[in-house]
């Protein structure tokens, strides 16, 4: 059975950080790997998708790695802003569709 | 073009009574998936919609759920009855391939 886990659970940095955000998950038998953000009381927001085959996806400031035979991605943030503060997931898609989540990280950008 | 929407935002409840839960999914998305999250746990896949069937219902916890996709569209998911441990967020997903999930808002269920 997939299992994904997030770590931190919570983390807390001042503005213009980089950061990084850690999912691990124990079956590397994976379509793809997605990361989310999600804000209190909001839906959740794509924020970059990893198929199997690649390593990794860029977008403005965010850059996700996946090294799938090891069961691990990253999310890297760059010079973080107060906007940033939000509860990132990572989910992983199996063959059976279905998405498999983390608990999440939930992260404070300071001002 | 409009995302997924979900009615109610937030629903209260007392134990035993019946909650429905409705999803509108992204115009043209044959997909359609029910995921859950409990106090304190990650998301969980409940069920998947392809069109009005259903493909995949093995996250669906119990009997007490029951989930339907009228003509392909909207969605319903319904507690009967609802217990404590059903408390929770509730989100609906679409999609127009198997990949690429487009999630509402969610409801946010709290039986007492």
């Amino acid at each position: 059975k997939q299992e994904v886990t997030q770590i931190p659970a919570a983390l807390s940095v001042p503005e213009g950080e980089n950061l990084v955000l850690n999912c691990s998950f124990t079956d590397s038998a994976i379509y793809n790997l997605q990361w989310f953000r999600q804000d209190p009381g909001k839906g959740l927001t794509s924020l970059l998708l990893i198929q199997s085959s690649q390593r990794e996806q860029t977008s403005g400031r965010l850059n996700a790695s996946l090294d799938k035979s090891s069961g691990r991605s990253t999310l890297y943030i760059a010079a973080s802003q107060p906007g940033d503060s939000a509860t990132y997931l990572c989910a992983v898609q199996t063959g059976a569709n279905n998405l498999f989540f983390g608990t999440g990280t939930r992260l404070t950008v300071i001002p | 073009e409009a995302g997924v929407t979900q009615f109610p935002s937030h629903s209260v409840i007392e134990k035993g009574q019946t909650v429905t839960l409705r999803c509108d999914p992204i115009s043209g998305h044959d997909n359609l998936y029910w995921y859950r999250r409990v106090m304190g746990k990650e998301i969980k896949f409940l069920l998947h919609f392809v069109k009005e069937s259903k493909q995949d219902e093995s996250g669906m916890p119990n009997n007490r759920f029951l989930a339907e996709r009228t003509g392909g569209t909207y969605s319903t998911l319904k507690v009967q009855p609802a217990e404590l441990e059903d408390s929770g967020v509730y989100f609906c997903a679409s999609s127009q391939t198997l990949y690429s999930q487009y999630f509402g808002p969610g409801t946010r269920l709290t039986v007492l």
